[in-house]
């Protein structure tokens, strides 16, 4: 069975850090794509990054370039965002998906999110 | 980036009645579409990718049609836990973009 559980949330202030992490677990993790969408409270879903099997490859949404980093280990099965410079926008139920194979970025598996608000 | 319009953004119905939610994208898409359902608290399952194709597991009474930049979501006899917020989402170019979304409620 494919899991995804993220973890790493929580309250931050406006300009702080956080690091979230996910642990796949039910399939080969190494050999998909995987990507982090987000949902502010009570919005609409939306793609934050994506990042190839060997991590050689990232794309990220306008407004979390330069601030935000996807990465990933293969040999821990797990997947990462960093996420500096934050701002109140950022608040959002934080997702990591599996890409499936079919198209670059279709979303076969979510996590169960994990919350980030950013507030003083 | 290619935009996402969703109509209705929310509707009452009924169990037993046919419902149907359209998705425009702001240029064509050929049928990179898919479909999410989302229910309160809970992360959105994918329900139907390639605009019409209904991954395994998922009940025959969704379905999903059009190419381009207009396309359809059919729910054919709702059932009551069918009432949920459905996305549409393309997949042909970055950044993929989602719907706002159609709240189905009772």
């Amino acid at each position: 069975e494919v899991q995804l559980v993220e973890s790493g949330g929580g309250l931050v202030q406006p300009g702080g850090s956080l690091r979230l992490s996910c642990a796949a677990s039910g399939f080969t993790f190494s050999t998909y794509w995987m990507s982090w969408v987000r949902q502010a409270p009570g919005k609409g879903l939306e793609w934050v990054a994506n990042i190839n099997q060997d991590g050689s490859e990232k794309y990220y949404m306008d407004s979390v370039k330069g601030r935000f980093t996807i990465s990933r280990d293969n040999a821990k099965n797990s997947l990462y965002l960093q996420m500096d410079s934050l701002r109140a926008e950022d608040t959002a139920v934080y997702y990591c998906t599996r890409v499936t194979p079919y198209g670059s970025s279709l979303f076969d598996y979510w996590g169960q999110g994990t919350l980030a608000p950013v507030s003083s | 980036a290619i935009r996402m319009t969703q109509s209705p953004s929310s509707f009452s119905a009924s169990t037993g009645d046919r419902v149907t939610i359209t998705c425009r994208a702001s240029q064509g898409i050929n049928t990179n579409l898919a479909w999410y359902q989302q229910k309160p608290g809970k992360a959105p399952k994918l329900l139907i990718y390639a605009a019409s194709t209904l991954p395994s597991g998922v009940p025959s009474r969704f379905s999903g049609s059009g190419s381009g930049t207009d396309f359809t979501l059919t729910i054919s006899c709702l059932q009551s836990e069918d009432f949920a917020t459905y996305y549409c989402q393309q997949y042909y170019s970055y950044p993929p973009t989602f719907g706002g979304g159609t709240k189905v409620e009772i």
